[in-house]
């Protein structure tokens, strides 16, 4: 078990660009989740997948924002033409549906810094 | 919106004293997790409560969910510097499967 990953861990971009990243969650976890979180709070929800379907939206997920996991096991953030306050580190966690509690095992992120 | 508040906000202690962190909301919670998160890097889960009223302990730390599942403690013994870190609280609604992050408490324990 390798855990959640997340690739890029940095991304460096200008304003006005589209940016992707990835989230590879641990094999054999159903749900996947994608949050943002800004220096000094906590991690705020975007999105969740449950297999290859997306189940849930935040209204922080603006149209620029689209998810997408295709086959149930990956996923992809991409974000278009970026903007300074899209800065922020991109977490991915997946859980286990049948887990009553839902715990859910964390990505180490992705760094975004738009300039 | 952030349903869950942390407090204290920042917290700088000296080695081998106690501490206690707080995570209140007004909701209900279907359960409760407590996590750890280093600079630069993904929360670490350090504990799961469901039950209103459960206490659980990890070696010096100790959780409480409070009995109406709005509220939870984490407890600290004896910090050491290995305990520095923002601790995060998350609450999964009692519908649908969202879950709400605390506003986190930044610890430093000085050796």
């Amino acid at each position: 078990d390798t855990g959640v990953s997340q690739d890029p861990r940095h991304k460096i971009t200008k304003r006005g660009q589209n940016v992707t990243f990835r989230c590879d969650p641990i094999s054999e976890h159903n749900r996947l989740y994608w949050y943002r979180q800004t220096l000094g709070q906590g991690p705020e929800f975007l999105t969740y997948f449950q297999n290859e379907a997306q189940l849930e939206k935040s209204r922080l997920l603006s149209d620029r924002f689209s998810a997408e996991r295709p086959k149930g096991s990956f996923s992809t953030l991409e974000i278009q033409r970026t903007e300074q306050g899209d800065s922020a580190m991109y977490l991915c966690a997946s859980s286990f549906s049948t887990d009553f509690t839902d715990t859910q095992y964390f990505g180490p992120g992705t760094r975004l810094t738009v300039l | 919106t952030q349903l869950l508040e942390q407090s204290p906000q920042f917290l700088s202690i000296q080695e081998g004293e106690n501490l206690t962190v707080y995570c209140n909301s007004s909701s209900v919670f279907s359960s409760l997790q407590w996590y750890r998160q280093e600079p630069g890097e993904g929360p670490v889960l350090l504990v799961t409560v469901v039950t209103g009223g459960e206490v659980k302990k990890l070696k010096r730390l100790t959780f409480q969910f409070g009995d109406a599942r709005k509220d939870s403690s984490l407890h600290i013994t004896a910090a050491q510097p290995g305990d520095t870190g923002l601790y995060l609280c998350a609450g999964r609604g009692s519908t649908g499967n969202q879950f709400y992050f605390g506003t986190g408490t930044s610890l430093t324990v000085i050796p």
